[in-house]
């Protein structure tokens, strides 16, 4: 069945620091693929999204490039503030169902 | 504004009882979905409703049961044949349909059992 997997955190960085978070995906035809936030105690947010391959998501500096080659959809951010630390997912659709990786800690420090 | 809310924040159940969290959404999407969340852990699936008077369990649906009688409401009841019930619940919506959109989600409710 469809699925995604990403790395498993805590990820610690400081203030400044480049960011990767690894996710790839197995699914069937032509999932969508999404970034989602969470920050403590609240649902989560759209972050970024890409449709289509090749395909790359932006948003707040944060990007993510759809590679069907490597059925990856990694995350990336060139500079993290202290404001970055929350719970990072990734997230595929297909034919309406959403499934989500495990999440990814991240604790940015100044 | 347009969104989705989820009542209450926090509830607290005695063993034995059922419990019904609310769900609503004026954003005029078809489709609804229930997660359960536990700590460090992703999302799981519970239900899932394409359209009105329509839904389908999802991953872990033991336990647990919804109604969709109205576009703008997806409650879901956590039983008390629902062993471990606390957890983080979160509701979400998107379009639905052939257009694949992004799901929309609401504040979540966390249930503990005391």
């Amino acid at each position: 069945g469809d699925s995604v997997t990403q790395m498993e955190g805590p990820v610690t960085l400081s203030e400044e620091a480049f960011l990767t978070i690894n996710c790839t995906y197995t699914a069937t035809g032509y999932p969508s693929l999404f970034w989602y936030v969470q920050y403590p105690g609240e649902g989560l947010q759209l972050l970024l999204k890409a449709t289509k391959a090749d395909d790359k998501g932006s948003n707040k500096g944060f990007e993510a490039t759809y590679r069907k080659e490597t059925t990856s959809f990694h995350l990336e951010k060139g500079s993290v503030q202290v404001s970055d630390s929350a719970v990072y997912f990734c997230a595929l659709c297909n034919f309406n169902k959403f499934y989500f990786g495990s999440g990814t800690k991240l604790n940015v420090k100044p | 504004d347009g969104g989705i809310t989820q009542s209450p924040k926090y509830l607290f159940r005695k063993e034995g009882q059922n419990v019904t969290l609310s769900c609503e959404q004026n954003l005029n999407h078809d489709a609804m979905y229930w997660y359960r969340q536990d700590p460090g852990q992703g999302l799981r699936l519970i239900y899932y409703s394409q359209i009105v008077n329509d839904f389908q369990k999802g991953d872990i649906a033991e336990g647990y049961s919804v109604s969709r009688e109205k576009k703008e409401s997806f409650p879901l009841t956590v039983t008390s044949a629902q062993k471990n019930p606390t957890a983080f619940y979160l509701c979400a919506s998107n379009k639905g349909g052939q257009l694949v959109t992004e799901a929309f989600f609401g504040q979540g409710t966390r249930l503990t059992v005391v």
